[in-house]
């Protein structure tokens, strides 16, 4: 099946500062999300994004496919930014049409004040 | 926010016991997934369904069975629980095949003693 690593597993911020995550998968996909697991374990969604450059407040993702790579961009960090921060992507299609996830492991993030 | 609701939210039950727990969406999506999460494994397919009374298996369904008999439910079932399926639960929905965004639910942490 297809390999989704993340990297780094694990970051230290202090608040304020930038940060940029790395989705990295082994084989051609159909589609890429990001999403957000508070500390509360919540999953939040934080972008679809199977090709090209998105933006959303402080937070941009941008997915190049041929290249097999996503990147998650932090500006200006808060405390609330804290959690892991999971890749997800679509590559095998279900009976019926449903989307399969395979997810990453994660990056850990921590932003203290 | 995706209306989806998973009940209950918590769960303790003893060995061999049979457990079910539901997730109930507003968004009149078509297909439905149940995930698992556990340290070092991330996310994972248990089973999914494509439309109501249409289920089929994930990648880790051995133990598990689902049914949906209207569009808005989901249930999945444990029917004999083992301290191997204590984890968090979660559900997910989307609205379409392939290039469609999964939404989840806010999990259900079981736990088998």
């Amino acid at each position: 099946g297809i390999q989704v690593e993340q990297s780094p597993p694990d970051l230290i911020l202090q608040e304020g500062a930038n940060s940029t995550l790395r989705c990295n998968f082994s084989d051609s996909v159909n589609n890429l999300q990001w999403f957000h697991q508070n500390p509360w374990g919540q999953l939040i969604n934080l972008f679809y994004i199977p090709s090209g450059t998105k933006q959303n407040g402080r937070l941009s993702a941008t997915t190049v496919a041929t290249e097999r790579y996503s990147l998650l961009y932090i500006s200006s960090s808060q405390t609330t930014d804290s959690g892991v921060y999971f890749c997800a992507v679509v590559r095998e299609i279900l009976t019926g049409g449903g989307n399969k996830l395979t997810f990453g492991t994660g990056t850990q993030l921590k932003v203290e004040l | 926010d995706a209306g989806i609701t998973q009940s209950p939210r918590h769960k303790v039950t003893e060995t061999g016991t049979p457990v079910t727990l539901r997730c109930h969406q507003t968004e009149n999506h078509r297909y439905m997934y149940w995930y698992r999460q556990d340290p070092g494994h991330g996310l994972r397919l248990i089973h999914y369904s494509y439309g109501v009374k249409d289920t089929d298996k994930g990648e880790v369904s051995d133990g598990y069975s689902v049914s949906r008999s209207k569009t808005e439910d989901f249930l999945l079932t444990l029917e004999s629980a083992t301290s191997s399926q204590t984890s968090v639960y979660f559900c997910a929905i989307s609205e379409s095949a392939v290039n469609t965004e999964a939404f989840f639910g806010q999990g259900t942490r079981l736990t088998v003693v």
